[in-house]
């Protein structure tokens, strides 16, 4: 099967533009969830979708929002950036069952904020 | 914000030697993780280890967990160039879902 995907793999935004990052899940996956890693807050839980539904969300303000899609494939979007958005973002899926099940990582999408 | 704290931050050692990570959280879990990330790519699932669980084995790895003292090691025994990375544990409380929170990562070099 193939990897968890996210495109794009880099992106250069300015102060007040908003992005959109994709996610695309292991086939058969219904869980995906979202990181946001930085140097100085490290590995921080966004959001996680399961069945198109938002089933848990961390602690970011509502600049940060997602969706996921019939095909499990999930979008992220930060509207009005600030330079403190600029992170690697994670997605991870699997199967959404109990709590333990392995996550799968994509590589990541790079934000950078000017 | 993290669970909790791990140490060291950077560990430097020489091919074959053992590494030792140690992984300290906050509050009751369900069970504990540890991931390698290479290089700020992706995250890796290299073990589980269930909270009714003391320790785990797979292949060179060595998992501990102390539920008592909140913490757990990761050993890495016969170390080679390829393991240099940063490894991270992440812990779940058992809730419906993936909620994952992650420690602070170490920083691991193995110099050949």
């Amino acid at each position: 099967k193939a990897g968890v995907t996210q495109t794009p793999r880099y992106l250069i935004k300015t102060r007040g533009q908003q992005v959109t990052l994709s996610c695309s899940p292991i086939s058969g996956h219904r869980s995906v969830s979202w990181y946001q890693q930085t140097p100085g807050q490290g590995l921080q839980f966004l959001f996680e979708y399961f069945s198109e539904t938002q089933r848990n969300k961390g602690n970011f303000p509502g600049r940060f929002s997602g969706r996921q899609f019939s095909n499990s494939r999930s979008e992220m979007n930060v509207s009005t950036l600030e330079l403190g958005d600029s992170a690697l973002y994670l997605c991870a899926s699997n199967n959404g069952g109990a709590s333990g099940e392995t996550q799968y990582f994509g590589p990541g999408t790079r934000l950078l904020v000017l | 914000s993290q669970q909790g704290e791990e140490d060291p931050q950077a560990l430097s050692i020489q091919e074959g030697e053992n590494a030792t990570m140690n992984c300290s959280y906050k509050t009751s879990i369900n069970n504990l993780q540890w991931y390698r990330q290479n290089s700020g790519r992706g995250l890796v699932h290299l073990i589980l280890i269930r909270s009714n669980e003391r320790e785990k084995h797979s292949g060179r790895l060595r998992v501990t967990l102390d539920t008592s003292k909140k913490s757990s090691s990761l050993l890495i025994t016969a170390s080679r160039a390829a393991d240099t990375a940063s490894y991270f544990c992440a812990t779940d409380k058992g809730n419906a879902g993936n909620m994952l929170t992650f420690g602070g990562g170490t920083r691991l070099m193995v110099k050949p």
